[in-house]
């Protein structure tokens, strides 16, 4: 069983500029959720795609925005990057949007702003 | 609240003995709440989970109990070992919600 695989796992940007980081859910897994983890903090959610549609989103801008491709697989995208969005972003997947499936983490895309 | 708090942001114990580390939510509508384990320079791994309706279940080593009257959660994980090292979140869903919502985390240091 292959687990939730993301990439790249390290990303250097300027402020201004566009990234678009990648994820590939676990296999059997229909449903992605992306979270921002800042430094000595817990993860937060910035949002969910379940059947290539976002399915629930948290308190972020929408400069941040995602995809979900038919084999389940996401995007996120972040435009007009600020010194603040400096995180490690992660995927995790699920079987489904309901309560009681666990969602299971990759280890991230750490992503620095200059 | 947004965040599900955590009493202890740092927990030392000796290998061998028995840790407990706790956290206490605030939103009575959740439903279903997890533990991780997340690793330097890795992501959250899952531990244990509960469902609202139980207030025990057991796992390799490991116990989470959930008190529902006080909104408190608690790991205990038995005969810690070094590998135990790691900062632990406990998280909460909101029933209906998507999200998981995730404390600041405990972490967990094994003395020699």
């Amino acid at each position: 069983e292959t687990g939730v695989t993301q990439s790249p796992t390290h990303l250097i940007k300027t402020r201004g500029q566009q990234v678009t980081l990648r994820c590939s859910s676990q296999s059997g897994h229909n449903t992605v959720s992306w979270y921002q983890q800042a430094l000595g903090q817990g993860p937060q959610f910035i949002f969910q795609y379940y059947r290539e549609e976002e399915n629930g989103r948290g308190n972020f801008p929408p400069r941040f925005s995602g995809l979900q491709f038919p084999n389940y697989s996401s995007e996120l995208n972040v435009n007009a990057l600020e010194l603040d969005d400096s995180a490690l972003y992660l995927c995790a997947s699920s079987s489904g949007t309901g309560g009681g499936q666990p969602q299971h983490f990759g280890d991230g895309t750490r992503l620095s702003i200059l | 609240g947004e965040n599900v708090g955590l009493h202890l942001p740092t927990l030392s114990v000796q290998e061998g003995d028995n840790s407990i580390i706790n956290c206490a939510y605030s939103n009575s509508a959740s439903d279903y709440f997890i533990w991780y384990k997340q690793e330097s320079g890795k992501g959250p791994q899952f531990i244990i989970d509960i469902r609202s309706n139980m207030d025990k279940r057991q796992g390799q080593r490991v116990t989470v109990l959930l008190n529902k009257t006080v909104k408190h959660l608690s790991l205990q994980i038995a005969a810690t070992q070094p590998g135990d090292s790691a900062v632990y979140f406990c998280a909460e869903k909101i029933q209906g919600a998507q999200k998981l919502v995730f404390g600041q985390g405990t972490r967990l240091t094994i003395n020699p």
